[in-house]
Order: C-alpha cells, then structure tokens, then sequence
C-alpha cells in the first residue's frame, strides 16, 4: 500500500496522559499536513511541512501540542497533559508540492479518545 | 471571516436517484474548491477541484459547478449507489499555496436500496 499511513489508529488515554501519533507520507511527497477533525465538522488545519521544516501552525496548535518531521519523511504529532477537549481524529496528508496541481492525499486518521 | 456552508446537512436518498449537494463561501481571496467524499472512519478522498475560471467539472457520476461571481458550488451525483453513502465536504482554499484550506462541515449523504 503506498497511500498515506497513520499509526495507531485508535488510542484511549486519561485526561493528563502524552499521547505520540505517527504520519506516513507517500513516498517523495514533500509536503505533510496535520488536521484536527471533531465528530460532524470538517477537518481543521494544524500545521503542515515542506520537508522537514515546519512552515506554518494554526492557532489551534496550542503549546502542548508539538509536530516534527525529523528526516522529512514521517512525522510525529505530539499531545502533551491531554484534556477531554483533544478527543478528534487526527488526520496527516501530503503532497508533492504546492498550489491546486497538487493534490493533498489523506490518511485513514488517528482516532483519540480522552476519558 | 472565511467560511464555508453546506446545505443540506443530512440527506436520504433511494438507491439509483439523482441528488445536489450545495457549498456558499465567503472566503477571500478564493484560489480554488474542492469537493472530499469520507466514508466513515476513514479519510477524505478528493473528487473534483476547480478554480474561479472553472465552471464545471465531472469525475464520473458525480459533477460539481462553480459560480465565483454568487460564491456557490454544488456537487451532483447521477444514478447513486449505495456505496455513495458517506459525507461530502466543500473546502476552498485561500491561497495558491493551499496550505490554508477552509472545509464545511460536510452533507451526509445516506442511500437506501
């Protein structure tokens, strides 16, 4: 399978637990996305890379939140001291550049529930 | 403030019926919109993106259209299928670098043999 991968798809932690989600991106895509989607909204931006350099956060990237593309192939979405509020999916996309040529791929998503 | 709406926000329809979903945005300066089908649990797939010059655009049973002038498109599906049901998003894009992409809250489109 080459599309974009998500690890783990599922993960229940408790209020004050880190959680680490891991992204996948296709092959030689240089261009990896983070959003955040809620139950019956559409997904909201995070932060995306071009390589390994992180170019833009949302406002909604608060600071216990960290993302990293350490080689500029997978990346990591950290969440630290979660809270109930974090509960989403989370979804990584890439693509191979920029502009409407090119297209953002999504992975099946990271589920996180927070009790 | 950039937004986009989708109407309706659930809709049933009988296996093999046409249906339009609609998208109004209020998003400046407009690049391009997309239209994602996700089926449930998984994530967007794209169908179609169009941009201000564009009026229309077919990916085989499913054709959107755009006004940039009104700031309205719709997606219409031809002859569904049940394997149709899942949830349609509208996102437009702000910039050329897509980076900054503005998604509606998605129709929910069931379809019952």
């Amino acid at each position: 399978d080459t599309g974009v991968s998500q690890n783990p798809r599922h993960k229940i932690t408790k209020r004050g637990q880190n959680v680490t989600f891991r992204c996948d991106p296709i092959s030689e895509h240089n261009r990896l996305y983070w959003y955040r989607q809620t139950l019956g909204q559409g997904p909201e931006f995070l932060t995306y890379f071009q390589n390994e350099a992180q170019l833009e956060k949302s406002r909604l990237l608060s600071d216990r939140f960290s993302a990293e593309r350490p080689k500029g192939s997978f990346s990591t979405l950290e969440i630290q001291r979660t809270e109930q509020g974090d509960s989403a999916m989370y979804l990584c996309a890439s693509s191979l550049g920029q502009g409407i040529a090119y297209e953002q791929y999504f992975g099946p998503g990271t589920r996180l529930t927070v009790t | 403030k950039n937004q986009v709406e989708q109407s309706p926000q659930s809709l049933i329809i009988l296996e093999g019926k046409n249906c339009t979903l609609q998208c109004n945005y209020t998003v400046s300066p407009f690049s391009n919109l997309r239209w994602y089908k996700q089926d449930t649990g998984r994530g967007p797939v794209s169908l179609t993106i169009m941009t201000f010059s564009e009026n229309t655009k077919s990916n085989g049973r499913y054709t959107a259209t755009l006004d940039a002038d009104t700031k309205q498109s719709s997606l219409h599906i031809t002859a569904s299928q049940l394997s149709d049901s899942a949830s349609y998003i509208c996102v437009v894009s702000v910039s050329q670098a897509g980076t900054a992409l503005i998604f509606g809250k998605g129709t929910t489109l069931s379809v019952s043999s």
